[in-house]
């Protein structure tokens, strides 16, 4: 099945520092990226969506120029998260669409966001 | 309501029970129907997509009702590596969004 791979797989950091998630769909070309986010014991709330070489789509209540979201090509997305603050510890997902592969997303393994 | 309702769980039954997810949905709409198994602090793993006549993968049955806009995920023969939590999904517009319910944590208990 597709591959689809994240780094960093855990980050700490210190309030007010930003920090980036590299998303990539290894074996096929992502034609629309996913972002999501996981609270403990919350299931996954979709930050945004992602096609190469546009703008991002944000879902209401998320701050675009806090998350930032580049999609420069269709084997990569980033999210920087700017400005981090403490409540922005969380799970962070990404996950890929390929025209090829119908309506299925592919997961990367998440980012485990810790934010001191 | 909830765009994707779900059994609010925890689920525990002994191995080889027989268990059953209830999942709705209120987008009438929705074109695509999926679901997902997640491990503590890991991505979600598709387990199966839904198809309208329901269909059949080993021990798991999906079954989906537009009418009721109902989805529903039988396992049989229930395996401690089964021990996970399942998320119903919905895809109300050809994989432009997903729509994750809030899952249903289940434990097979040996």
């Amino acid at each position: 099945g597709a591959v689809v791979s994240q780094h960093p797989s855990w980050v700490i950091c210190k309030s007010g520092t930003s920090v980036k998630i590299e998303c990539r769909s290894l074996d096929f070309q992502a034609t629309t990226m996913f972002w999501y986010r996981q609270f403990p014991k919350q299931s996954l709330m979709l930050m945004a969506t992602s096609n190469e070489g546009s703008k991002a789509t944000y879902e209401q209540g998320v701050e675009k120029d806090k998350f930032l979201i580049n999609h420069a090509s269709l084997t990569l997305s980033t999210l920087t998260v700017t400005s981090a603050h403490p409540e922005d510890s969380s799970f962070y997902i990404c996950s890929a669409r390929s025209l090829l592969a119908g309506d299925e997303q592919y997961f990367g393994p998440g980012t485990r966001l810790t934010v001191t | 309501r909830k765009e994707v309702e779900q059994d609010p769980g925890p689920f525990n039954v002994p191995e080889g029970a027989t268990v059953a997810f209830n999942c709705t949905y209120s987008n009438s709409a929705s074109q695509s129907f999926f679901w997902y198994r997640q491990d503590c602090r890991k991505e979600p793993k598709l387990l199966m997509s839904v198809y309208s006549s329901g269909n059949e993968d080993g021990r798991f049955t999906a079954q989906l009702n537009r009418a009721s806009q109902y989805i529903s995920l039988l396992i049989r023969d229930s395996k401690l590596s089964d021990s996970a939590t399942y998320l119903c999904v919905v895809d109300p517009n050809y994989g432009q969004n997903f729509v994750f319910g809030p899952g249903t944590r289940l434990s097979v208990l040996p």
